[in-house]
């Protein structure tokens, strides 16, 4: 398996406009989970799913952000509007049990 | 709220030495506890803990669990260049449903091994 593929690496968008992460989370994984990472904060939990259904979506810092998994090979983390403080690396992860396996993360840069 | 706080945040040894990560811990119905290294990009999965006292090794590097005081330590003996990166301790609490649930990472040690 080539692991939790992300897309894109990097983003660079202006304030304001709609921005789209991507996730294929490893074959057989049923839970997948959306953490940003910055230098004040860590890595912070955003939302996860389990058998494609959001289970927890506390850590979500806003109604600008929605996540969705139509199904078990899918995952997207939409940003609408996007600000500067949204700049970030955006992780997604998978598992079956505890351990979790990263996704290489979207550089998100907003200007 | 779950909170994870490791120390120290950054440390600067020489290639050779051992070197000891702390990470200590409040989580609500506790499942385990991981630690990950990430170097330049994706953390890694290094340990996963859950009983208190069993010491799990790989290599150079260790960790142990202590769940009565909540806490868990990283050992990394005859530290390499290579061993540099950002260790991150992680606690996975007991989901409600009985599986697992999201994990709670600390800010990280910033490990910098010197040749």
């Amino acid at each position: 398996d080539a692991g939790v593929i992300q897309s894109p690496r990097h983003e660079v968008t202006e304030m304001g406009q709609e921005v789209t992460l991507r996730c294929k989370p490893i074959s057989g994984h049923d839970y997948l989970f959306w953490y940003r990472q910055t230098m004040m904060r860590g890595l912070e939990l955003l939302i996860y799913f389990n058998n494609n259904v959001p289970i927890d979506d506390s850590g979500m810092p806003e109604d600008r952000f929605s996540a969705k998994m139509p199904n078990a090979s899918f995952s997207t983390l939409k940003i609408q509007p996007s600000e500067p403080r949204d700049s970030a690396v955006y992780f997604c992860a998978s598992s079956l049990y505890s351990e979790a396996f990263f996704g290489q993360g979207t550089r998100l840069t907003v200007v | 709220e779950d909170k994870v706080v490791q120390s120290p945040l950054s440390l600067v040894v020489h290639e050779g030495d051992t070197v000891t990560l702390n990470c200590s811990y409040e989580v609500t119905n506790f499942r385990s506890l991981l630690w990950y290294k990430q170097e330049k990009k994706a953390p890694t999965f290094l340990f996963m803990l859950t009983s208190s006292g069993i010491e799990k090794k790989s290599g150079r590097l260790s960790s142990i669990l202590d769940k009565k005081e909540l806490f868990s330590i990283l050992n990394i003996t005859a530290t390499q260049t290579g061993d540099s990166a950002v260790y991150l301790c992680a606690v996975e609490p007991r989901y409600s449903g009985g599986g697992a649930d999201g994990l709670t990472f600390g800010k990280g040690t910033h490990l910098i091994i010197q040749p």
